[in-house]
């Protein structure tokens, strides 16, 4: 079985500091790990991914995720938050051992304020 | 280019009547997936097309959800007699391939928000 555990509800963050949103997983075998984004009355829209190599990931808009393997963690972080930032993020994980779909968590509701 | 669309945004209907959701993926992706956003919740799956052919319909949640695509493109979502908790947002992806070994991002689209009376 494959699992992906987003623990925090909402970040909140200052503009221009720093935000890194959380992301744990657990698979049998070796995961397939993503992030998206959704803002609201829009679709999914694809950030990054990691799949194997570089355990630092850079995406769209300036974001990156470091995959961590001892830990099962692929957290998402950003050096500078910038308002429009302010969405919901889904982490992903894909195990090759369990089939095709992508299992999300939950979410978590970025707010970036000015 | 035209993302994946999906149609209709919006479907109000009474509980027990039938309902069917479409989607057009991208164009020349032959991986196409189906997916249910309850509110608060991360989208959970469905069903995933290989081409024309369901390669895995793990995710239906009983036999009163029923996909097709019969051309390897369109696909569309049926649902039977219609509950109150069928109520939710329904997204559509597509992704280039599948498979297995595929690492290809799935492409989403805005998704039909089903209401059931």
């Amino acid at each position: 079985a494959q699992s992906v555990a987003q623990p925090e509800d909402q970040v909140n963050v200052a503009e221009g500091n720093p935000l890194t949103v959380k992301c744990t997983y657990s698979v049998s075998g070796n995961p397939y790990l993503f992030w998206y984004v959704q803002y609201p009355n829009r679709g999914l829209q694809f950030l990054l991914k990691y799949i194997t190599g570089d355990n630092l990931v850079k995406g769209s808009y300036g974001f990156e995720a470091e995959f961590n393997k001892s830990q099962t963690s692929f957290h998402l972080k950003k050096p500078s938050a910038l308002v429009s930032d302010s969405a919901l993020y889904f982490c992903a994980v894909r195990d090759l051992n369990s089939g095709y779909a992508l299992n999300f968590g939950k979410g978590t509701s970025l707010l970036v304020t000015p | 280019g035209a993302g994946v669309s999906q149609t209709p945004s919006n479907k109000v209907t009474e509980k027990g009547k039938y309902v069917e959701l479409r989607c057009d993926p991208i164009s020349g992706h032959t991986a196409l997936y189906w997916y249910r956003q309850s509110l608060g919740q991360g989208p959970e799956f469905l069903i995933y097309f290989q081409g024309t052919g369901a390669a895995d319909d793990s995710g239906l949640p009983n036999d009163r959800f029923f996909a097709v695509r019969p051309e390897g493109s369109v696909s569309t979502l049926k649902i039977q007699r219609t509950e109150r908790g069928d109520s939710a947002v329904y997204l559509c992806a597509s992704s280039l391939n599948g498979g297995l070994a595929g690492n290809n991002e799935q492409f989403f689209g805005p998704g039909t928000r089903l209401t059931v009376l």
